[in-house]
Parts: structure tokens; sequence; C-alpha cells
């Protein structure tokens, strides 16, 4: 079973918008950490954000927020007033104490901003 | 401060061919992760090391593949023989384990990837 669902695969939204990338996850672990990378179209992966299950509290950064909510499993992303440059493909991903160091990636949103 | 660092870039090669791709993680690092990236399956982990021994390599797609890692500052994936199969975007990425309990950062960072084709 996948245990982080990006359920968006493709968005594409017009510069200035707001858009908000989902993530779902999957865990039976009360200790545990979530991510979210971007991967811009040259390649690399970019760390953007990490959450421990202990910390609710959304976080503002930016025009960049993350939304934690544990009692739907969601750790979802924002972005205010889209720009061409936050054109990429963004990951969510989870780490668990239990099962050590690794993370579990979602299979990414494709976002796409148009000037 | 340097990044993870991966070699070479791209690769290209022939059926057959052995192909040695190379990370040096961040220094300071304990922990090393292999990924392979593709359009149908995503982000898959092959493998990972903690402390330079290799924790789980449950995601070593066959016994083609292999990973060491010698030292704390270098480690090495090989595929021999290579397939038109295995082209892909190889990753890299290291982080720093503590103990779970002392709010370890197990943030993963990731080299720029080796695009590897193999004709």
């Amino acid at each position: 079973a996948q245990k982080v669902t990006q359920a968006q695969t493709e968005i594409s939204v017009v510069e200035k918008e707001d858009v908000t990338l989902d993530c779902v996850y999957e865990t039976r672990d009360t200790t545990y950490y979530l991510f979210w990378y971007k991967q811009p179209p040259s390649g690399e992966l970019v760390f953007l954000i990490r959450r421990n299950s202990f910390d609710e509290q959304n976080e503002i950064s930016g025009r960049y927020s993350w939304n934690f909510q544990k009692s739907t499993s969601s750790f979802n992303f924002t972005i205010t007033a889209s720009q061409v440059v936050d054109s990429a493909v963004y990951f969510c991903a989870l780490s668990e104490a239990e099962t050590g160091n690794q993370f579990y990636f979602g299979t990414g949103t494709s976002l796409t901003v148009i000037p | 401060d340097a990044g993870v660092i991966q070699s070479p870039r791209h690769e290209v090669t022939e059926m057959g061919q052995e192909v040695t791709l190379r990370c040096k993680p961040i220094s300071g690092h304990n922990s090393l992760f292999w990924y392979r990236q593709t359009m149908m399956r995503g982000l898959e982990l092959l493998i990972y090391f903690n402390n330079n021994v290799p924790i789980d390599d449950s995601g070593m797609p066959e016994d083609r593949f292999s990973a060491k890692m010698p030292n704390a500052s270098f480690s090495t994936l090989k595929i021999q023989p290579s397939e038109p199969r295995d082209s892909a975007v190889y990753f890299c990425a290291s982080s720093f384990r503590k103990f779970w309990w002392a709010g370890v950062k197990n943030i993963q960072y990731f080299g720029a990837g080796t695009r590897l084709s193999v004709l």
C-alpha cells in the first residue's frame, strides 16, 4: 500500500494564482517526519520543509505555507501568488521512527505556472 | 559548503557494458541513499547505508546491481552488465542520523543525479 499519496498528477495555474498541492500519508507509527521536496526542470531535488508528528503548527515561509493535519493524515502545501519559477515537480515524503531513516516518496505533482 | 557530489552527470553506454556511478556525500553525514527515477516508476530507493554498512538493499533490482561504501566519503553503484531498461536518472542522497529521540535531523540532501542512457 502506498504510504504517501499525491493524487494530483499535474496542475496548471496562471501566474499570481494560489495553488495547493495535496499530500495524504499512512502510518501506524506515532513518531514520524513529513517532508516536501521540489524538483525543477534542471532535475535536482531540493529540500523545502520537514515536519515532525508532534508539531501540528502550520508553517509559512514567504509565499509557501504548509498545513499539517493529523486528523486527516494530510500535509498540504500552498503556494501563494504563484510565479513561473515555481514550475516544478513537488514530492511529499514520509519517514517513520520504526523503519529507520528510509523515506517513502509520493509520486509527485507536476506544477506548471503559465505566465 | 559542498553538497552531495555525483559523477558523471551523464553517461551513455552500450548494452552489456559495465557502468559505475559515484557519489561523495556531505561531510559529516552518516547515511547514504541511492535512488533511481523513471517516468514509469517514479523515485525508487535502491539501497541505503548507515555508517558505511548496507542496511536495506531490497530495492536493488537484481544481481546486476551492486553498491559499495568503502568509507564515509565515497560510494559507488555498479551495473554489470547494463541493459536498456536501466536507463534512468540515478540520485545519491545523504543525511545525518543520530538517535530518533534526540531530534534527529534526518533530512536527505540530494546530488544533481546521473542521467544514464543504455543503448
